[in-house]
C-alpha cells in the first residue's frame, strides 16, 4: 500500500507571493491533517479535514486555507507569504477524524525569502 | 502555556540501557501519541493510546488518565533509537485540536 505522498517536497517563494501544496492519502484513508514545523514553534496543528468539510481548526490566521477532494487528496493554501512561514509543512492521513492512528508524509519544506 | 510538556529535553544513552520519556498534558484527551522523527524529517507513528499500556517491540507506552501522564520506554536501546520523540495529544473538547510536545532528542551511543 502507497503512504502518503506530498508535493512538491522543497519550495522557496518571495513574501506576499502564495502557495499551494498538495497532500495524497494512503487509499482507504479519509482524514488528512495539515500541520506545521518550525525550529522555534515545534508541530503546530493547521486543520483536519473529512469527507471534504473541514473538522477542526488550529490556531493560524486566514492567511491558511485548506480543502480536501472527493478522492479524499487536500491541498493547503498560503496567501501573502511571510518569512516567518518558512518551515515544513506536513500532512497525515488516518481512516477516521475521530480518533485513529496518523501516517505522515514526508513533508514539503516551504522557505520565503 | 503550554498543553503539553515533554522531559527530558534531552537524552544521552549507552547501548544496552533502559530509556524512559515522560509526557504530561492540561487539557482533556481523546487519545495520546507518541511519534517518532528521525534526521530529515519523516515523522513515524509509534503509539496512539487512550488508556492503559501498549508494547510493540522494544517500545512501551502506558497512559495514565487521572494523572494525566504518559511515559514512553525503551529496553534495550540501540543506536538506531537515536531519533526526537514527540508527545501530542488530541483534545477532547471543542475544536479537537492536536497539541504536541516539544520533543525529546535521543541520542544512542554504541
Amino acid at each position: 500500500k502507497a503512504g502518503v505522498t506530498q508535493t512538491p517536497r522543497y519550495l522557496i517563494k518571495t513574501r506576499g507571493q502564495q502557495v499551494t501544496l498538495s497532500c495524497s492519502p494512503i487509499s482507504g484513508h479519509r482524514s488528512v491533517s495539515w500541520y506545521q514545523q518550525t525550529p522555534g514553534q515545534g508541530l503546530q496543528f493547521l486543520f483536519e479535514y473529512f469527507s471534504e468539510t473541514q473538522r477542526n481548526k488550529g490556531n493560524f490566521p486566514g492567511r491558511f486555507s485548506g480543502r480536501q477532494f472527493s478522492n479524499s487528496r487536500s491541498e493547503m493554501n498560503v496567501s501573502t507569504l511571510e518569512l516567518g512561514d518558512s518551515a515544513l509543512y506536513l500532512c497525515a492521513s488516518s481512516r477516521d477524524y475521530r480518533g485513529d492512528e496518523q501516517y505522515f508524509g514526508p513533508g514539503t519544506r516551504l522557505t520565503v525569502t | 502555556k503550554n498543553e503539553v510538556e515533554q522531559s527530558p529535553q534531552n537524552l544521552t544513552a549507552q547501548e544496552g540501557e533502559f530509556i524512559t520519556i515522560n509526557c504530561s498534558y492540561s487539557v482533556g484527551i481523546s487519545a495520546l501519541h507518541w511519534l517518532q522523527q528521525h534526521p530529515g524529517g519523516g515523522i513515524v507513528s509509534l503509539f496512539m493510546l487512550s488508556s492503559g499500556k501498549k508494547k510493540h517491540g522494544r517500545l512501551i507506552a502506558t497512559i495514565n488518565i487521572q494523572e494525566k501522564h504518559s511515559s514512553l520506554h525503551i529496553t534495550a536501546s540501540h543506536p538506531r533509537d537515536s531519533a526526537v520523540y514527540i508527545c501530542a495529544v488530541r483534545s477532547s473538547g471543542t475544536g479537537n485540536q492536536f497539541y504536541f510536545g516539544t520533543g525529546t532528542s535521543l541520542t544512542v551511543i554504541p
